[in-house]
């Protein structure tokens, strides 16, 4: 079956380190979204993608946070510098957009830690 | 920020009852999905109505939705203990590309 595929599935770290998650979407979808879930602030999209063109970043903190799309395989999301209020589990998701509806499909999530 | 708010946010019943989740948005959409996700795990879709459908069934789902109201609803007849999980709408605001905008959800228990 094809899934979406993110790496590290736990990542624990210490303040001010930097950390990369990665996401391989489903071959063949043509739109990747980010989302941060925590208990407090639920399910927050922070980014998404269409053909490799970042649509959408306004949910991201801009002077930590980075999103791209180096290849059509890969969707990385950068903090530097981690801090503290950054622990949560991140989700990638994918889904092929064709002008209408959509469903996403999700990984299994990162579980960041930030001490 | 949230475009959907859920209601109830726990749902505690016994196995064999029928379970019903609403949702309620703020604008204008293309379309309203249903997702689920177990613990620990991602979400999976699970149903998708388009804004010109009124209601839409899949197996033990039933979905409506009222434009005027801006509201949704999931309906899970003869609940199983299975069907625990966390239970989320998401729409897709109308000329907004695409996106996809979670609630925060309704976490449901069913008792065996």
């Amino acid at each position: 079956d094809a899934r979406v595929t993110q790496t590290p599935r736990h990542k624990v770290t210490e303040m001010g380190q930097e950390v990369t998650m990665r996401c391989q979407p489903i071959l063949g979808h043509n739109t990747v979204f980010w989302y941060r879930q925590t208990m407090m602030q639920g399910l927050e999209l922070l980014a998404y993608f269409r053909n490799r063109a970042p649509l959408d970043d306004s949910g991201m903190p801009k002077d930590r946070f980075s999103a791209e799309m180096p290849d059509a395989t890969l969707a990385t999301l950068k903090i530097q510098p981690s801090e503290p209020r950054d622990s949560a589990v991140y989700f990638c998701a994918s889904g092929n957009w064709t002008g209408g509806s959509e469903k996403l499909f999700f990984g299994s999530g990162t579980q960041l830690s930030v001490l | 920020s949230q475009q959907g708010e859920e209601d109830p946010q726990a749902l505690s019943i016994q196995e064999g009852e029928n379970a019903t989740m609403n949702c309620s948005y703020k604008t204008s959409i293309n379309n309203l999905q249903w997702y689920r996700q177990n613990s620990g795990r991602g979400l999976v879709h699970l149903i998708l109505i388009r804004s010109n459908e009124r209601e839409k069934h899949s197996g033990r789902l039933r979905v409506t939705l009222d434009t005027s109201k801006k509201s949704s609803s999931l309906l899970i007849t003869a609940s199983r203990a299975a069907d625990t999980a966390s239970y989320f709408c998401a729409t897709v605001p109308y000329n907004q590309g695409g996106k996809l905008i979670f609630g925060q959800g309704t976490e449901l228990s069913v008792k065996p």
